[in-house]
């Protein structure tokens, strides 16, 4: 039970490249989320989802985009990568929105 | 705006003594309220979830308190260990008119235990 992994660890980009991150949970978990961490700042939900085949946008969700098409996998993407996107990456999944969030490792993403 | 504030933003105390972090929010309409742990370059890990309906909270040397009448919440560490050393995250989660459950992360407090 590897729990939480996230794909890359770290990524260096060029302002206009694109990339997407991966992040696969093997504990059959329904919600999945995507957030970001900056530094002397909270992390801010990015996108969610709720289930296999939905999406929905959080708090910060322009430049990004994800997919959900398999249960275990949550892929957050970047069509145009800027500067300001330059932060830590989280994922997290939970069976219930009750119950406890596990976070995955992150990813440390530049963008030049 | 749904907001929540953490005090202190950093505190350094000794081995073996005891501390409090505060949390004081205004999300709403209020789901329930986690304390994560975080070490430097991890990801962070649960600590207590309580809902509207409780007031305390307790996992091993941490307990966790919520007053939900003046959204306030507590997270206490007893015989605190080098190792208790990393950033203590409140998380406020509120929900949606359509059902979802949004949450809203403190900016952490750090704690550093020294010997």
């Amino acid at each position: 039970n590897a729990g939480v992994t996230q794909t890359p660890k770290f990524r260096v980009l060029k302002t206009g490249q694109s990339m997407t991150l991966l992040c696969a949970q093997d504990m059959n978990h329904e919600y999945m989320y995507w957030y970001r961490q900056d530094p002397g700042m909270g992390l801010r939900l990015i996108h969610y989802s709720v289930g296999e085949g939905t999406t929905a946008k959080g708090e910060v969700p322009d430049g990004y985009n994800v997919s959900r098409l398999k249960k275990q996998n949550f892929l957050l993407g970047l069509e145009s990568a800027a500067p300001s996107q330059t932060s830590v990456y989280f994922c997290a999944s939970t069976p219930q929105t009750l119950r406890e969030q596990y976070f995955g490792p992150g990813t440390r993403l530049t963008v030049t | 705006k749904n907001q929540v504030e953490q005090s202190p933003q950093s505190l350094i105390i000794l081995e073996g003594k005891n501390c409090t972090l505060q949390c004081n929010y205004t999300v709403s309409p209020f789901s329930n309220l986690r304390w994560y742990k975080q070490d430097t370059g991890r990801g962070p890990v649960s600590l207590t979830i309580m809902t509207f309906s409780e007031n305390t909270k307790s996992n091993g040397r941490y307990t966790a308190t919520l007053d939900a009448d003046t959204k306030q919440s507590s997270l206490h560490i007893t015989a605190s260990q080098l190792s208790d050393s990393a950033s203590y995250i409140c998380v406020v989660t509120k929900v949606t008119s359509g059902g979802s459950y949004i949450p809203t992360f403190g900016r952490g407090t750090s704690l550093i235990v020294h010997p």
